[in-house]
């Protein structure tokens, strides 16, 4: 069974960091690109950054490009969201997903990253 | 950059069929997804590759994508139903890009 459980959100600080993370399980890791996407309260789906199975291709949104870092560990089965100079309209609840093939075909539940003074 | 357009909300009675639309320029051309999404809850696939259904999702839902529309459509609509869905293409210039939702409530 694939499981996707993220971790590390909370309530930082405008211009703060925040690390989160997102651990794996029920598939060949490395294989397969991963991917997050946010939701802010009460709002839509925005794809936020998507890595590559072998970690060397990644892709922002504009949104955070040059902001937000993606990168995973295939020893540990592990994907992370490195946020940092966070803004008020970064707030949302931030999913990792993995990718299908240009689809995301499992979730995890999400984790809330609140920017607030 | 791809951009699409989903109505915001449809109504539907029990047993009835849900039909929701997603638009974009020749979206006919590519791929699409759908997801729907309760209230607290992760989106979960239900249509990819315009109509493949993954393991788990019920015959009723079904999905097309033609010229400027893709369509997902719930046929014998249950109250467990009820939720917002979400259209998704990938585009070389955009990566994935989502539709606003769709909130479908059962009467």
């Amino acid at each position: 069974e694939v499981q996707l459980l993220e971790s590390g959100g909370g309530l930082v600080l405008p211009g703060g960091s925040l690390r989160l993370s997102c651990a794996v399980s029920g598939f060949t890791f490395r294989t397969y690109a991963m991917v997050w996407v946010r939701q802010a309260p009460g709002k839509g789906l925005e794809w936020v950054s998507v890595i590559s199975g072998h970690g060397d291709d990644t892709y922002y949104a504009d949104s955070v490009r040059g902001r937000f870092t993606i990168s995973r560990d295939t020893s540990k089965n592990m994907l992370y969201l490195e946020m940092n100079g966070l803004r008020a309209e970064d707030t949302a609840v931030y999913y990792c997903a993995k990718d299908g093939g240009q689809y995301m075909d499992h979730w995890g539940q999400g984790t809330l990253v609140t920017v607030s003074s | 950059s791809f951009v699409l357009t989903q109505s915001p909300s449809v109504s539907v009675a029990p047993g009835k069929t849900a039909t929701i639309t997603c638009g974009g320029h020749r979206i006919g051309s590519t791929s699409v997804s759908w997801y729907q999404q309760k209230p607290g809850q992760a989106p979960v696939l239900v249509i990819y590759f315009d109509g493949d259904r993954p393991s788990g999702i019920p015959e009723r839902f079904s999905g097309s994508n033609s010229g400027n529309t893709a369509t997902l459509t719930i046929s014998r609509v249950e109250a467990g139903d009820e939720a917002d869905y979400y259209c998704q293409v990938w585009d070389s210039t955009s990566d994935y890009v989502f539709g606003p939702g769709t909130t479908v409530t059962v009467l």
